[in-house]
């Protein structure tokens, strides 16, 4: 089962440019995270922002949530050619993990 | 830290084959696994849940007789494709969450490949 959706489905910028991907789910949560999978890899996960947080940052991650909107945004500043990757947005409901469709990235150097 | 791995990362079998995957948590307890696939280009979905000790939950529109879970101790489950058709070809991950954090990060096998001929 998947619930929600990604936007933008693809996403192409230059290196050093910020990448910023949405996220929209249907229920309530617990919280929701972020994963990055490189093309054909198993999944590494990013950063995990709480159902009462409103915005959490990891290096040069930033993650947003809106439990009124249900939905989130990832923000990768300073994009890098390494950061080309499809991210994916999962949210924990009832501890089953869900994924969303998720954001295929490409950063050209 | 907590690792999962799988095994094998990688299987080509013929049509109507059955074909065993295996989900260890290395250093941690799983009282629960979950599996997941994902075919080319899309996103993971949440196919069971594998309890110890009990029999495995699953999410609708997954056929229990054809992917058979067996989790038979507190570190390993295993998914089993009977009868393989080329449309079951994809990619199977695994991933358990660590004791004691429920409701907070899982950490997820490498993943299969199974690829069908």
């Amino acid at each position: 089962s998947q619930q929600g959706e990604e936007d933008p489905q693809a996403l192409s910028i230059q290196e050093g440019e910020n990448a910023t991907m949405n996220c929209s789910y249907k229920t309530s949560i617990n919280n929701l995270q972020w994963y990055r999978q490189n093309s054909g890899r198993g999944l590494v996960h990013l950063i995990l922002i709480r159902s009462n947080e409103r915005e959490k940052h990891s290096g040069r991650l930033r993650v947003t949530l809106d439990t009124s909107k249900k939905s989130s945004s990832l923000l990768i500043t300073a994009s890098r050619a390494a950061d080309t990757a499809s991210y994916f947005c999962a949210t924990d409901i009832y501890d089953k993990v869900i994924f969303g469709p998720g954001t295929s990235l490409s950063v050209i150097p | 830290g907590a690792v999962v791995s799988q095994h094998p990362s990688r299987v080509i079998c013929k049509s109507g084959t059955s074909v065993k995957i295996e989900c260890r948590s290395l250093d941690f307890q799983a009282t629960t696994m979950f599996w997941y696939r994902q075919f080319p280009k899309q996103s993971l979905m949440l196919m069971a849940t594998s309890n110890e000790g009990s029999k495995a939950t699953y999410e609708q529109g997954v056929e229990k007789d054809k992917f058979l879970i067996n989790h038979a101790s507190l570190t390993l489950s295993t998914l089993t494709v009977t009868s393989a058709h080329p449309e079951d070809s994809s990619f199977y991950i695994c991933s358990a969450p660590p004791p004691g954090q429920w409701g907070e990060t899982q950490y997820f096998g490498p993943g299969t490949r199974l690829l069908v001929l």
